[in-house]
């Protein structure tokens, strides 16, 4: 089964930094790769699919990158909206679904 | 646009079944691939099974294998997840959700709580 990673579990920012959260796949996954959002509460909120491709209705502040095992996604400009945990999760080895352990932001 | 309304939150006992339920608007049943997945207070989300449209087979995580069945009425646009012999840590929120890969709609949750 594919194992996924992610980094940090859990850090604190102030509105308008750059954030970063790194996920690592066990293996190669190609760009079989989703990012969401989740707010206590309620269910999660799709981000990103495709590794890089912004679902429609998401702010731009929000990107991601990465092949293979390594993916990022970047907040850009951190708002107070924003302040959530975040979950990668792959989907190549579909309709088997792996989720990363998620990392959760919150405010400084 | 798809919506998915789950049934109420339930208590359980211990050895107990649970059967949560999902229903489907927007969309029919047939058109979608449903899957569940579950997450225990404070923790992460956990793919617990879904429908493989490939061979039209619904697949079970190995950890839920024996455990769990998932159902659809598509006569109703309802899917159904039941899980048996409960124990305390299948306390979590269960949610439906749909998608091609990427997940694009989820349900609102059900709280299953497993207590003696």
């Amino acid at each position: 089964a594919i194992r996924m990673t992610q980094s940090p579990s859990s850090f604190s920012a102030s509105t308008g930094d750059r954030v970063t959260i790194t996920c690592r796949a066990s293996q190669g996954i190609s760009s079989y790769l989703a990012w969401y959002q989740q707010k206590p509460g309620k269910a999660p909120k799709l981000l990103i699919y495709a590794a890089s491709t912004l679902q429609s209705g998401v702010p731009s502040r929000f990107s991601g990158s990465g092949s293979g095992t390594d993916f990022t996604l970047t907040i850009s400009c951190l708002q107070s909206e924003d302040f959530a945990t975040y979950y990668c999760q792959q989907y190549y080895s579909y309709p088997r679904f792996t989720f990363g352990p998620g990392t959760k932001v919150d405010i400084k | 646009q798809v919506q998915l309304v789950q049934s109420g939150a339930e208590v359980k006992k211990p050895g107990a079944s649970v059967k949560v339920s999902c229903k489907v608007s927007g969309y029919t049943l047939t058109e979608l691939s449903m899957h569940w997945v579950r997450q225990a207070p404070g923790k992460g989300l956990e793919w617990m099974g879904g429908f493989d449209p490939e061979d039209g087979e619904t697949i079970y995580a190995q950890k839920f294998q024996g455990r769990v069945t998932m159902t659809e009425d598509t006569s109703t646009d309802t899917a159904y997840m039941e899980l048996s012999s409960l124990r305390s840590e299948d306390t979590a929120v269960y949610y439906c959700a749909t998608g091609g890969g990427p997940i694009d709609y989820w349900g609102q949750g059900t709280l299953v709580t497993v207590s003696s």
